[in-house]
């Protein structure tokens, strides 16, 4: 069946290095991911969604680019802030042919001064 | 834009209890879907509806019932709280891929 994996459930950096949030799916279908964000005691909003192969996506100067050779879209940013602190969700949509979502398990990300 | 509201904000309830939360959206989106957000294991879907009077199981579904009786509102009943349990609850629409949430019900059950 659908599936997402987060591997990582808590990252912590520094103001200003690069971040990469990793993000890898298994599905019969085609893929079509999702990265989602939640600030503290804030609902979910999409934060960008996946393109044709290979080829990145951007916002809010976040990237992802879908890789279907390694069923990976990863979300990456070169210099994180502190308001990027969030639960960051990786989503599928499933294969079932309607608009439901398959989430990961959701990684922390907390920003540091 | 439009926007999702989730009664009530916070609930309690007691082992055993029937309790119902309610969701309304404004957006006049056709599709509207109940999650279960528990610490660690993101967000797991209990209903979902693509029109009125419309219903589908998630994977989450047992211990769950949801109604659709207008296209903007959504409820979804506990049919009978578990101990301990505590989970927020999270109410979603969408007319297409993107889906839109709104900000939540935690429930704590003593």
């Amino acid at each position: 069946g659908d599936s997402v994996t987060q591997t990582e459930g808590l990252v912590t950096l520094t103001k200003g290095l690069p971040v990469m949030l990793n993000c890898t799916y298994q599905t019969t279908y085609s893929p079509f991911l999702f990265w989602y964000v939640q600030h503290l005691n804030e609902a979910p909003k999409l934060l960008l969604k996946s393109s044709t192969d290979n080829k990145r996506t951007e916002h809010q100067g976040f990237y992802a680019t879908l890789h279907k050779s390694s069923s990976s879209f990863h979300l990456q940013k070169s210099s994180v802030q502190l308001s990027d602190s969030a639960l960051y969700f990786c989503a599928l949509r499933s294969s079932s042919g309607s608009w439901q979502l398959i989430f990961g398990s959701g990684t922390q990300l907390t920003v540091m001064p | 834009g439009g926007i999702i509201t989730q009664t009530p904000k916070f609930l309690i309830g007691q082992e055993g209890q029937k309790l119902t939360l309610k969701c309304q959206q404004n957006f006049n989106h056709d599709t509207m879907y109940w999650y279960r957000q528990d610490s660690g294991k993101g967000l797991r879907l209990i209903y979902y509806s693509i029109t009125e009077n419309d219903l589908q199981k998630g994977d989450l579904s047992e211990g769950y019932d949801a109604s659709r009786e207008k296209k903007s509102s959504f409820s979804l009943t506990v049919t009978s709280a578990q101990k301990n349990e505590m989970a927020v609850f999270l109410c979603a629409s969408s007319m297409g891929e993107e889906q839109y949430f709104g900000p939540g019900t935690r429930l704590t059950v003593l």
